[in-house]
């Protein structure tokens, strides 16, 4: 069964405490790994796309990478904006149907104080 | 702003009742994805539509509908309404029905059922 899972489900730290967020997949097919902010209340913000073993993304404070088991996301030096739920997805088809599915991990809730 | 426009934002309705969820995509974007967040589940993969066409189902209830309309926009029919369908809706698109595409959400709907 195709599965994603995320570690921890929260995170604490202080301003500029840097950290990883850990996500690891079992799917039979990957079609792209996937990384989501979400606020509460709010729809999930696109952050980076990984598709290939050894692929690395960032964009200011944050760095995603992909390993043929795991992803991280790497948060450098992290400031009171950066508290969110962070989501890991994977892209997979849909086995007997013509579509595609994001499954999701259950989120990273991320606090970081100042 | 993802683009993605979600109508309406709040909805609380009674037991046994029907709403019609409203979704329009990014411009150009040809597939339209629903989700269903709720606190104990996470995001969960609905169904998903690619230009008019129903692509693929995931653990959509008999009592869920969707459809995709000509100007692309969607709609999600949820009836006979119980209080576990209580939840946030999300809908997203991408360009294609292509597995490596990105997905952008909307701000989803906050259903209530009392």
């Amino acid at each position: 069964e195709d599965q994603v899972t995320q570690s921890p489900e929260a995170l604490r730290l202080q301003e500029g405490e840097s950290s990883s967020l850990n996500c690891s997949y079992t799917v039979s097919g990957l079609r792209g790994l996937f990384w989501y902010r979400q606020d509460p209340g709010k729809g999930p913000e696109f952050l980076f796309t990984l598709y290939s073993a050894g692929e690395e993304k960032e964009k200011e404070r944050l760095k995603a990478t992909l390993t043929k088991k795991e992803s991280f996301l790497h948060i450098t030096a992290p400031k009171p904006e950066d508290s969110a739920t962070y989501l890991c997805a994977v892209r997979i088809e849909i086995e007997n149907q013509a579509g595609t599915a994001l499954i999701f991990g259950k989120g990273t809730t991320l606090s970081v104080s100042s | 702003d993802s683009g993605v426009t979600q109508t309406p934002k709040h909805l609380i309705t009674a037991t046994g009742q029907r709403v019609t969820l409203r979704c329009s995509p990014r411009s150009g974007d040809l597939s339209v994805y629903w989700y269903q967040q709720s606190l104990d589940q996470g995001l969960q993969f609905l169904i998903h539509y690619y230009n008019g066409e129903e692509r693929a189902k995931g653990n959509i209830l008999e009592r869920f509908s969707a459809q995709q309309f000509p100007d692309l926009h969607s709609e999600l029919n949820l009836s006979s309404l119980e209080l576990g369908d209580s939840a946030l809706y999300f809908c997203a698109s991408s360009v294609g029905g292509l597995p490596n595409t990105e997905a952008f959400f909307g701000q989803g709907t906050r259903l209530t059922v009392v």
